[in-house]
């Protein structure tokens, strides 16, 4: 059975500064991992997702987040955050050998402020 | 708009009571899943759809919960005898089917609060 932990359930951040969201994952097959965003009253939107090949993957707006097999960690990054990325942020894994079935964490609040 | 659409986005109703919601999934989208959100946790699996037929349901889904999808095109989703621990949003998902994980995309809930 997979699990998914994000450490953090909220992160306040200042604008312009770094931000670091983690992600751990159990499971004892290969994985697909993803990254999730929710805005305030609204649907959940994918960020960014590893399948497979390069590690590091990047979303249009500057998000990335880096496959780390060997911590069983995904870890979600941007260097330099707006006050729009104030945002609830999910991590969830997915089984390779299954039809797509999603495990969820319970997700990180990032406030931005000024 | 060509996203995943739910109906109604609210829905207020008194214990004892049965609701229904409905989901339209993007429209060449294979599969449908039905997730419950829970204040401060991520969305849980209920169950989902590859075209008519509900492949998978999980043990949260119990038998006062029924899903449907007829035709393979949009979904429904009943709760009879609501209780409390019912209140939650209710999400609707869909991707291609084309690979084993592939996107999924969300529509915008239904809020269920039970009195």
């Amino acid at each position: 059975a997979q699990s998914v932990t994000q450490l953090d359930s909220q992160v306040p951040v200042f604008e312009e500064a770094p931000v670091e969201l983690r992600c751990n994952y159990s499971s004892s097959v290969s994985v697909y991992l993803f990254w999730y965003v929710q805005y305030p009253n609204q649907g959940l939107q994918l960020l960014l997702k590893y399948l497979s090949g390069s590690t590091l993957v990047e979303s249009i707006n500057g998000f990335e987040a880096e496959f780390n097999k060997s911590q069983t960690s995904f870890h979600l990054r941007k260097p330099s955050v707006h006050i729009s990325d104030t945002a609830e942020y999910f991590c969830a894994v997915s089984d390779t050998d299954s039809w797509g079935k999603f495990q969820f964490g319970a997700g990180t609040q990032v406030v931005v402020t000024p | 708009d060509t996203g995943v659409s739910q109906n109604p986005r609210h829905k207020i109703t008194k214990r004892g009571q049965n609701v229904t919601f409905r989901c339209d999934p993007i429209s060449e989208h294979n599969r449908l899943y039905w997730y419950r959100q829970t204040l401060g946790q991520g969305p849980e699996f209920l169950t989902y759809f590859q075209n008519e037929a509900q492949l998978e349901k999980s043990r949260l889904l119990s038998d006062r919960f029924s899903a449907e999808r007829p035709k393979g095109s949009f979904s429904t989703l009943e709760i009879q005898r609501t209780e409390q621990g019912d209140s939650a949003m209710y999400l609707c998902a869909s991707s291609t089917g084309l690979a084993g994980a592939d996107e999924q995309f969300f529509g915008p809930g239904t809020r269920l609060t039970v009195l």
